[in-house]
């Protein structure tokens, strides 16, 4: 059983716009979520993270918002660029790090 | 380059066989993982160390799949009479203790079981 769960497969947005990104999960133990971004070829990067404790971090471009009471986190880009088009996945720390299984993000010129 | 690098970056090989895989971590990262990631997934637990000492390993890790890190450096996994469906990418990532999760990944070893 899936405890983290991406239900996007694909998002397209204009760039520019904003782009949201969605994950839930299940476990209420863990203590870190975390972003993670992938180009072809590559291995994943680290993006962002958040505490358990909190709910927004912001770096640049990047905000990540955690619902606790809802099990929900969403990753913000504004403005969205080219060089975002890339696949995206949520994790989440707790004994060990369990990831999505990943949101491909396509920024339309 | 003082990444994490793995090896080989593909493999290929006949059911049946053998195959090992190494990672090298960032030299001064303690926590070292082992991740699968198959087409359209997103990377699959595997096994974690921390220096030498296996602290985790996944269900998923059948009693074919064996991973060593002898002296808290590099590791190696080994795959035992590989099948079919043990064709996908092995990725090892490294990290700090303590650290909240951030994972530093290699490029991956792309095993392709024919």
């Amino acid at each position: 059983d899936q405890q983290v769960k991406q239900n996007s497969p694909s998002l397209s947005v204009q760039e520019g716009r904003i782009s949201i990104l969605n994950c839930d999960y299940t476990n209420s133990m863990f203590d870190y979520f975390l972003w993670y971004k992938k180009y072809p070829a590559e291995g994943p990067t680290f993006l962002i993270s958040i505490s358990s404790i909190k709910d927004k971090n912001e770096d640049g471009r990047f905000t990540v918002f955690l619902n606790k009471s809802a099990k929900h986190l969403s990753l913000h880009i504004v403005p969205s660029q080219p060089g975002d088009s890339a696949v995206y996945f949520c994790a989440a720390s707790g004994t060990t790090i369990i990831f999505g299984k990943g949101t491909r993000l396509h920024i339309l010129p | 380059d003082t990444g994490v690098s793995q090896d080989p970056r593909h493999k290929i090989t006949k059911r049946g066989q053998n195959v090992t895989f190494r990672c090298d971590p960032i030299s001064e990262h303690n926590r070292l993982y082992w991740y699968r990631q198959t087409l359209g997934q997103g990377p699959e637990f595997l096994t974690y160390f921390q220096n030498e000492a296996q602290l985790e390993k996944s269900r998923l890790l059948s009693d074919r799949f064996s991973a060593e890190r002898p002296k808290g450096s590099f590791s190696t996994l080994e795959i035992q009479r590989t099948e079919q469906g043990d064709s996908a990418m092995y990725l090892c990532a490294s990290s700090f203790r303590g650290s909240t999760g951030e994972l530093f990944f290699g490029e991956g070893s792309r095993l392709t079981v024919l």
